[in-house]
């Protein structure tokens, strides 16, 4: 069946390191994205990808990167991680930008100290 | 700017009663959709339900529906029958379409507790 899948579940990482978080979908969806997900604000857009070298930056993106080299993959990467970023991120996909549904991936877990 | 608010932090509700779930949103866009999410405690996000602005019926889904009120901004999600597995949050959750970004904004969320 396809899926959308992202890898760490869990991670806990130091402040100042680099830190990529997977992101994997095999439904063929051009359309991907990143939210941020934090009591008091719910879901928050980081990062989002029409295809493939497409990116674009959300209404919280730094501090965060994206790179689009095929379709099934947006990994998202923390440059620097701050405890700011202790957060739960979720993966996003969907067929088209307007009436589709977009379906989100299990979410990972980061912990910075 | 699009806004969406869900002013119940909290819900109760006795099994196998309906409960509604409040939302009411702000855009100036024509056409846009509203989407339920259900994130139960294992943490994933689950789609539910959809109502497209156009739309002229409510979106109905097993036991949920969606009561749309396009004068009143409003998008509530009723569940009927409640079930003990319904207890989790519901995200309320709008995309405009004229901008054709495709991005979500959401609601702060809100949680069911589902009573035995």
């Amino acid at each position: 069946d396809a899926e959308i899948t992202q890898s760490p579940r869990h991670k806990i990482t130091e402040t100042g390191r680099q830190v990529t978080l997977a992101c994997h979908q095999t439904w063929n969806h051009n359309n991907m994205f990143w939210y941020r997900q934090d009591l008091g604000h719910g879901l928050r857009l980081i990062h989002y990808s029409y295809g493939v070298q497409d990116t674009n930056k959300g209404e919280v993106s730094d501090g965060y990167s994206v790179s689009r080299s095929n379709t099934e993959d947006l990994p998202l990467t923390l440059e620097s991680a701050a405890s700011s970023q202790t957060s739960v991120y979720f993966c996003a996909s969907s067929v088209s930008r307007s009436t589709d549904t977009q379906y989100f991936g299990p979410g990972t877990r980061l912990t910075v100290l | 700017a699009q806004k969406i608010t869900q002013t119940q932090p909290g819900m109760f509700v006795q099994e196998k009663e309906a409960v509604t779930l409040d939302c009411t949103y702000d855009t100036s866009d024509p056409s846009y959709g509203l989407f339920w999410y259900k994130q139960p405690s294992s943490g994933e996000m689950i789609f539910l339900i959809y109502q497209g602005s156009y739309d002229q019926q409510n979106a109905t889904e097993g036991r949920y529906s969606l009561n749309f009120q396009k004068a009143r901004k409003s998008a509530n999600l009723v569940i009927s029958a409640s079930q003990l597995g319904d207890s989790a949050m519901y995200f309320c959750a709008m995309r405009g379409f004229s901008s054709n970004t495709g991005k979500l904004i959401f609601g702060q969320g809100t949680t069911l507790q589902v009573k035995p």
